[in-house]
């Protein structure tokens, strides 16, 4: 069971260009997440999918767009990178049973 | 608007002392109350949680203690030991984990 994972671990854009970041769970569940954690303002959550073919806005989802693309992944998209995107950035599921959201090890990104 | 408040910002510990981290929240309306222990490099893991219909749990050498009247909840971890250095973030969401506020988190450092 390898659990949350994230393509890639880490990235450098310039201003203007474009990135998809990936994630996939291998657990079964329903619900998957994306965070961005920026220092002294904790994790925020960007957008989610609370199943299969539904996503919605989190608090900070200007600047981004997301794909669930299977019950497995969920994408997140950069379109035109700006330096205020630079951030680690998590994914997360969880299962329908139980409350825990599992973490990916974070894809590190710097918009110069 | 920074829904959940936590402090310190950053805490020091001697080995086998009590660390004690504090949350604020303002919306009425949570439910669900976890703490995250997050290493370097790695992603956020949930350490314990707690629901408003208790005023204390304990894990160990981990409790949180929940105040409703006054809006609060604390991470207490006895007998600090160096392997408890990490970041701790306390967050807060309604109807369970589907939507997790955080705080801004904690950095603790446990001196050997």
């Amino acid at each position: 069971n390898a659990g949350v994972t994230q393509t890639p671990k880490f990235q450098v854009l310039k201003t203007g260009q474009s990135m998809t970041l990936q994630c996939a769970q291998d657990m079964n569940h329903n619900s998957m997440y994306w965070y961005r954690q920026d220092p002294g303002m904790g994790l925020r959550l960007i957008y989610y999918s609370a199943s299969e073919g539904t996503t919605d806005k989190g608090e900070v989802p200007n600047g981004y767009n997301v794909s669930r693309l299977n019950k497995r992944e969920f994408s997140l998209r950069l379109e035109s990178a700006a330096p205020s995107q630079t951030s680690v950035y998590f994914c997360a599921s969880k299962g329908l049973a139980g409350d825990e959201q599992y973490f990916g090890p974070g894809t590190r990104l710097t918009v110069t | 608007q920074q829904q959940v408040k936590q402090s310190p910002q950053s805490l020091i510990v001697q080995k086998g002392g009590i660390s004690i981290i504090n949350c604020a929240y303002e919306n009425t309306a949570f439910d669900y109350f976890p703490w995250y222990q997050q290493f370097p490099g790695k992603g956020p893991a949930l350490l314990i949680a707690i629901r408003p219909d208790v005023s204390e749990k304990k894990e160990g050498r981990f409790t949180i203690s929940f105040n409703k009247s006054a809006k609060q909840f604390s991470l207490h971890i006895m007998d600090s030991q160096p392997g408890d250095s990490a970041t701790y973030f306390c967050a807060a969401s309604i109807g369970g984990a589907q939507k997790l506020v955080f705080g801004q988190g904690t950095r603790l450092t446990i001196n050997p």
